[in-house]
C-alpha cells in the first residue's frame, strides 16, 4: 500500500550544492510530476512526465532537472541549490486525464542556507 | 487558463460548529474540481472531487462540497468540526498543461479548531 514514496523527508543544503529528491510510485501510473509548495502560493508545477522517456517543463522549471528512465521512478535534481529553492517539494502521480485523481507523496522539506 | 481562489487564508471555528471553506474557480470548460487536505508535516490527501456527476459530492471524514455552476463555486463544508480537522485545505481545478494533466491550486486555507 505504498502509493507515492519520496525521499528524503528533510534536507538542509548549502548554497551551490546539488542533490536529488527521489520519487517512486507503485500504481503503474504513466503520469508523474513534481510540485513545489510555498506559503500563500499553493502548489506550482516544476516538471512532469507522461511516460517513461518523456519529460517536460512545468511553470517553474529553472534550476531543476528530471529524468524518467522507468515508469516507477521520477527523480528531481537540484543542480546548484539557491536559497530561493527553499520549499516543500511534492511528487505526484496519476493515470492522466482531467478527471483522474492525482496522488501525492508525503513531501520533502528542503532548506538551502 | 483555469484559476482557483480560496477566500480566507485562515478560518477559525469552535469544536462542534459548522465548517465552511470557500472556493471559487475560473474555467473555460466544464471543470474537474478537487479538495485536498494537508495535516502538519504531511502530504496532500484527497478529500473529494467533482467530475460532472452529482453536484453534491461527499468525501472522507464527513466533508462534502457542492458544485454551483451559476456561482462558479465549490465550497467545502462539514456540519460539526472536530479537533482533528485542524489542517490546511486546498481547492484545485484540473487543467491541461501542454497536453498533460496538471492541478491549479488555490492559495490554501488554514483551519483552526477552538476547544
Amino acid at each position: 500500500n505504498a502509493g507515492v514514496t519520496q525521499t528524503p523527508k528533510f534536507q538542509v543544503l548549502k548554497t551551490g550544492q546539488s542533490m536529488t529528491l527521489q520519487c517512486a510510485q507503485d500504481m503503474n501510473h504513466e503520469y508523474m510530476s513534481w510540485y513545489r509548495q510555498d506559503p500563500g502560493m499553493g502548489l506550482r508545477l516544476i516538471h512532469y512526465s507522461v511516460g517513461a522517456g518523456i519529460t517536460d517543463q512545468g511553470e517553474v522549471p529553472n534550476g531543476y532537472n528530471v529524468s524518467r528512465s522507468t515508469t516507477e521512478d521520477f527523480p528531481l535534481r537540484l543542480l546548484s541549490a539557491a536559497p530561493s529553492q527553499t520549499s516543500v517539494y511534492f511528487c505526484a502521480s496519476s493515470l492522466g486525464g482531467s478527471g483522474n485523481t492525482i496522488y501525492f507523496g508525503e513531501g520533502s522539506w528542503l532548506t538551502v542556507v | 487558463a483555469q484559476s482557483v481562489t480560496q477566500l480566507g487564508s485562515h478560518v477559525s471555528v469552535s469544536e462542534g460548529a459548522l465548517v465552511l471553506l470557500r472556493c471559487n474557480y475560473s474555467s473555460s470548460v466544464p471543470p474537474y474540481l478537487f479538495w485536498y487536505v494537508q495535516y502538519p508535516n504531511q502530504g496532500l490527501q484527497l478529500l473529494l472531487k467533482y467530475t460532472s456527476a452529482a453536484t453534491l459530492v461527499k468525501g472522507i471524514n464527513g466533508f462534502e462540497a457542492e458544485f454551483k455552476k451559476s456561482e462558479t463555486s465549490f465550497h467545502l463544508t462539514k456540519p460539526s468540526a472536530h479537533m482533528s480537522d485542524a489542517a490546511e485545505y486546498f481547492c484545485a481545478v484540473s487543467d491541461v498543461y501542454q497536453g498533460a494533466q496538471k492541478l491549479v491550486f488555490g492559495q490554501g486555507t488554514r483551519l483552526t479548531i477552538n476547544p
